[in-house]
């Protein structure tokens, strides 16, 4: 199993709609969660870090269940400049631990 | 933000050749890099961990002496693929971090290497 597994994706959705990212991850000591965006050849980048009281950001909500080791990422109100893939991150043993990327692709 | 700078960003070479790849923090001192590889469609895979003046810690199956890693000052790292192969073609990118890996790491652009 690995450590953290996305949906493999990806994902056609048109301009506008609502999308979700699920995520799990098989450590349970795991300490720090977050979901990055890495658009095509290019770095990662922090999109938001997820807390366990849940977050948001703009379109963007972020929520983690512990118990089940799961982590969501929706994004709302999508626009073309979303398409992207989104990595699930969680730190485990102090290091940094990647998911495979869910691919968005966002249609006018 | 923090930024980090990665030379060159793409590189070609011939099938047993050696590239050295840097990695610069710019305008933050960085006491911990990280050097990733991640082949298409993949998730990024950590090869080692480097602080200031120390040797680098590699990741279980990574080779010490195939990817050879200098982490001389606290905002430069180089990441050296020697005896080049195919198979070796990768995106390779590095990240800093400040002080210890509790904090945020500022990836660099990556370098895409190709090697023929």
């Amino acid at each position: 199993r690995k450590e953290v597994e996305q949906d493999p994706g990806p994902f056609n959705v048109p301009e506008g709609a609502t999308v979700a990212f699920n995520c799990t991850y098989s450590n349970s000591a795991s300490q720090s969660f977050f979901w990055y965006r890495q658009d095509c050849r290019k770095e990662p980048k922090l999109l938001m870090s997820v807390y366990s009281s849940g977050n948001e950001d703009g379109r963007f909500t972020a929520q983690l269940n512990r118990a089940s080791q799961y982590i969501s990422l929706l994004i709302r109100d999508s626009k073309l400049s979303d398409s992207a893939t989104y990595l699930c991150v969680v730190r485990s043993n102090y290091q940094l631990i990647w998911g495979a990327g869910t691919k968005l692709i966002i249609k006018p | 933000g923090a930024v980090v700078s990665q030379h060159p960003s793409w590189v070609i070479c011939k099938s047993g050749t050696s590239v050295k790849i840097e990695c610069r923090s710019l305008d933050f001192q960085a006491t911990t890099m990280f050097w990733y590889r991640q082949f298409p469609k993949q998730s990024l895979m950590l090869m080692a961990t480097s602080n200031e003046g120390s040797k680098a810690t590699y990741e279980q199956g990574v080779e010490k002496d195939k990817f050879l890693i200098n982490h001389a000052s606290l905002t430069l790292s180089t990441l050296t693929v020697t005896s080049a192969h195919p198979e070796d073609s990768s995106f390779y990118i590095c990240s800093a971090s400040v002080r210890s890996s509790y904090n945020e790491q500022f990836f660099g652009p990556g370098t895409r290497l190709t090697v023929l």
